[in-house]
């Protein structure tokens, strides 16, 4: 069964660091794109950008880029979504889906991130 | 990239079809056959509906049907059931190698 399992909901400062993760489990990790996707409160899905563990390229959305980091470790089946300095408007719910090509569908989701960032 | 164009809500009684709109430009649903739609219920993650246009995944029931002409895409449902009242997104690969999604479009089962 294939599961992409994100890990719990955060709580930060502004300015503070964080790196959330994905892990893949019932399928060929290396050989699938994985992206991220944002949900402001109350707000649409927002497409941030996506990672292939197999080689670690990446591509960003021109709206997320510089903003975030997004990367993978293939030996551990998981990929991670990074901030260098958290702002209050990055409280969202971000999600990691499976992709098979860098322009197909996304087929498998994760359960969801919270991520609050409050003074 | 701008985001593709949904009615912000939809309504239809049981039984009945409705169908959702999705409006890109040439570089993106106009261009490819790469557009999909998400169903997402309340607290839930989205699910995969329809891909490249038209294709259901196993497990989708077939009331859930995608067509396109031009720049834009369509969703329709037929049979309308209390379970079909959610969100629903679009979304398309783009000449920029990303995807985007529309803003959903809320569906209303009276």
């Amino acid at each position: 069964e294939v599961q992409l399992v994100q890990s719990g909901a955060e709580v930060k400062k502004p300015g503070e660091s964080l790196k959330i993760s994905c892990k893949g489990s019932g399928y060929g990790f290396s050989s699938y794109w994985i992206g991220w996707v944002r949900q402001m409160p109350g707000k649409g899905l927002e497409w941030m950008g996506i990672v292939y563990p197999g080689d670690s390229q990446t591509k960003y959305s021109a709206s997320f880029q510089g903003q975030v980091t997004i990367s993978a470790d293939k030996s551990i089946n998981t990929a991670y979504l990074q901030w260098s300095s958290l702002k209050a408007s990055d409280t969202a719910m971000y999600y990691c889906a499976r992709q098979y090509r860098s322009a197909s569908e996304s087929d498998y989701w994760g359960q969801g991130t919270l991520v609050t960032v409050s003074s | 990239q701008s985001a593709l164009t949904q009615p912000a809500s939809v309504s239809g009684s049981p039984g009945q079809s409705i169908t959702i709109s999705c409006t890109g430009t040439s570089s993106d649903i106009g261009k490819y056959n790469y557009v999909s739609w998400y169903q997402q219920h309340p607290g839930k993650a989205p699910k995969l509906m329809i891909y490249d246009v038209s294709d259901r995944p196993s497990g989708v029931s077939n009331r859930f049907s995608g067509s396109k002409s031009g720049n834009t895409a369509s969703l329709t449902i037929s049979g309308l059931q209390a379970e079909d009242e959610a969100d629903y997104y679009c979304s398309s690969y783009t000449t920029l190698a990303t995807r985007v999604f529309g803003g959903g479009t809320k569906l209303t089962v009276l």
